[in-house]
């Protein structure tokens, strides 16, 4: 495993209400990111951060936030949920890019009721 | 616009035959390309990757082939076992970037 925790690992809520999602990794890489899966979607981009207070958007950023504080934790918010954005999400790691694989969390169920 | 392309959603193949998973892309700035595999209700694991400098990776059963002029690259793996069966990821970033741009995917089911 390349030590990165998602919590938590399911959740289920209603319309309207905010969520955060919490990824933690130990391997002190720069690139945090988060993807959402979705059937016939594959993974999409919603936001990325490569150092601390360093973020920027991905394809799918509408309706989240997210936020990093310290090189470990990547936090991503759901300011206020609507059924669409019931997925799996995933966080993941990275060293850098062009040489550098992404190493994956093993994700969170939000469902939006 | 989809940068990363994996036009068939499922195979399925003979357990001891290969199985060939294909990617395309349109992005020529892309310089680093890798294969994910992801079972059911866990995150994809990183499989194998290729550099643009490479045409062929190999690693145990599984190569991976990159034809830059075409844009297109492949995985290939031989012989396929039935704990292959898992949906196959592409994805591609390049050392300018920040992204990693990932395909729908593919899932592979492998018969005994």
């Amino acid at each position: 495993d390349a030590g990165i925790t998602q919590s938590p690992r399911h959740k289920v809520t209603e319309t309207g209400t905010p969520v955060t999602l919490r990824c933690h990794q130990t391997e002190n890489h720069r690139y945090m990111y988060w993807y959402r899966q979705d059937p016939g979607h594959g993974l999409r981009l919603i936001h990325y951060s490569y150092g601390v207070k360093d973020t920027d958007k991905g394809e799918v950023s509408d309706g989240y936030s997210v936020s990093r504080s310290k090189t470990e934790d990547f936090l991503l918010t759901l300011e206020s949920a609507t059924s669409s954005q019931t997925s799996v999400y995933f966080c993941a790691i990275s060293a850098g890019t062009g040489v550098y694989a992404l190493h994956f969390g093993n994700g969170t169920r939000l469902t939006v009721t | 616009d989809q940068q990363v392309k994996q036009n068939s959603p499922s195979l399925s193949v003979q357990e001891g035959r290969i199985s060939i998973l294909n990617c395309d892309y349109t992005n020529s700035m892309f310089d680093y390309f890798l294969w994910y595999k992801k079972y059911p209700a866990e995150g994809p694991t990183f499989l194998i990757s290729i550099s643009s400098i490479k045409d062929k990776n190999e690693d145990g059963r599984f190569t991976v082939f990159l034809n830059k002029s075409a844009k297109h690259l492949s995985l290939h793996i031989v012989p396929s076992q039935p704990g292959d069966s898992a949906v196959y990821f592409c994805a591609a970033s390049s050392e300018s970037g920040n992204q990693f741009y990932f395909g729908t995917g593919t899932s592979l089911t492998v018969i005994p």
